[in-house]
């Protein structure tokens, strides 16, 4: 079946450290990709997204790549800050019509100290 | 416009009792999904709604059921509580047709089953 499977976190960087989260995912055909973003008390904030191969999403500074001959989803980030702190989830979507759901990975904790 | 709003924030109810969380979606929006998050399990999908029908259906036990009225609101309901329904219950609506470009969640309903 789909799944998307995250690296374990927490994942602890100091401010301004360059930021990778490693996603990779199972799917037949060709879901579309998602990362969201989980503030503590809160629910989840979509942060960028790419629904087909190559494609590029970015936001806030973060960026991840839908790479098909990898089936991975990696999201970046170039120099974080201490307002980065959060749950990051990568998830896909899949089917149409009465099949389509979004499916998540575990989350990944990031701590970003000052 | 508004984001999708979710009650209540918190509920605290004993083991044995039942009930209903409600969930208006983005103005727009007929498309709207519930989803439970627990550390254990992580995100799981309960359902989805359009057009007042049920449209998909995660693998949750019959004491999990929802709704949704003509105007796309929608409530869940959880009957003979258990203390492992202890979890953040969230909502998720989408345009129905773009569907793969992603969910907008809203802050979740807090349950904790005493």
């Amino acid at each position: 079946g789909n799944s998307v499977t995250q690296m374990e976190g927490p994942v602890t960087l100091s401010e301004e450290a360059f930021l990778t989260i490693n996603c990779t995912y199972t799917a037949t055909g060709y879901p579309s990709l998602f990362w969201y973003v989980q503030y503590p008390g809160e629910g989840l904030q979509l942060l960028l997204k790419a629904t087909k191969a190559d494609d590029k999403g970015s936001n806030k500074g973060f960026e991840a790549t839908y790479r098909k001959e990898t089936t991975s989803f990696h999201l970046e980030k170039g120099s974080v800050q201490v307002s980065d702190s959060a749950v990051y989830f990568c998830a896909l979507y899949h089917g149409s019509g009465n099949t389509g759901k979004l499916i998540f990975g575990q989350g990944t904790t990031l701590q970003v100290k000052p | 416009k508004a984001g999708v709003t979710q009650t209540p924030r918190y509920l605290i109810k004993t083991r044995g009792q039942q009930v209903t969380l409600s969930c208006s979606p983005i103005s727009g929006h007929r498309s709207v999904s519930w989803y439970q998050q627990t550390p254990g399990q992580g995100l799981q999908f309960l359902f989805e709604y359009f057009s007042e029908t049920q449209r998909n259906k995660g693998n949750f036990p019959g004491r999990f059921s929802g709704r949704q009225f003509s105007n796309s609101r929608s409530e869940m309901n959880v009957s003979t509580l258990e203390l492992g329904d202890s979890a953040l219950y969230l909502c998720a609506s989408s345009l129905d047709r773009n569907r793969n470009y992603g969910y907008t969640f809203g802050s979740g309903t807090r349950l904790t089953v005493v």
